[in-house]
């Protein structure tokens, strides 16, 4: 086991709600990185928050937002869901944006 | 866009055989490779890393190479045990932030 938690583990949403997904990081990390893993592919990379900034974002819309907390935990919101977004959301944490990532459970979503 | 390869897509080895996964990558500045293990209903475990620096690493039954000039770079896995049964995942580092670009994933299937 790796440290890193998230929260909800399931999650159904109707098409057009808003979700919120969180994310404890590994103690001395001060990183958290988020990726999107449709079923039966690799992860893709949201966006990486440091130090409470965002950090880097990847070819995700800005309905994709997120946020780092003084204690480095995280939350990932996607407003105005789409049937497109069911997937596993993985959060990732590290020492900084070179380190090793390693990652949490997932939180399922799935839209209807 | 910057991509990851990854092959096979499934490969079956006899319980006690070795088994090969490569990876190719696109993005000539990439210079962290890690790989991540899968078990189902689980997130991403990282397994072995390798930075650009170094050609070759090894921990116990795994060894990761790596061919800067060919950008590619391989998992090898000796003496299978049924417990290495699981999805495995090659990634580059993409960008200052390291964000990972991930290959489609190899499902391992360790035969009795």
């Amino acid at each position: 086991e790796t440290g890193v938690t998230q929260s909800p583990t399931h999650l159904i949403k109707t098409r057009g709600q808003q979700v919120t997904l969180r994310c404890s990081s590994q103690s001395g990390h001060n990183t958290v990185s988020w990726y999107q893993q449709a079923l039966g592919q690799g992860p893709q990379f949201i966006f990486q928050y440091y130090r409470e900034e965002e950090n880097g974002r990847g070819n995700f819309p800005p309905r994709f937002s997120g946020l780092q907390f003084p204690n480095y935990s995280s939350e990932l919101n996607v407003n105005a869901l789409e049937l497109d977004d069911s997937a596993l959301y993985l959060c990732a944490s590290s020492r900084g944006g070179d380190d090793e990532q390693y990652f949490g459970p997932g939180t399922r979503l799935t839209v209807t | 866009g910057e991509n990851v390869e990854q092959h096979p897509s499934t490969l079956s080895v006899q319980e006690g055989d070795s088994a090969v996964i490569k990876c190719t990558y696109s993005d000539s500045a990439s210079n962290y490779f890690p790989w991540y293990k899968q078990e189902l209903g689980k997130g991403p475990q990282l397994i072995i890393d390798i930075r650009s620096n170094v050609g070759e690493k090894k921990d116990q039954r795994i060894a990761v190479t790596l061919n800067k000039t060919a950008k590619h770079f391989s998992l090898h896995i000796t003496e299978t045990q049924p417990e290495d049964s699981a999805v495995y995942f090659c990634a580059a580092s993409m960008g200052s932030n390291y964000q990972l670009i991930w290959g489609a994933g190899t499902k391992l299937i360790i035969k009795p």
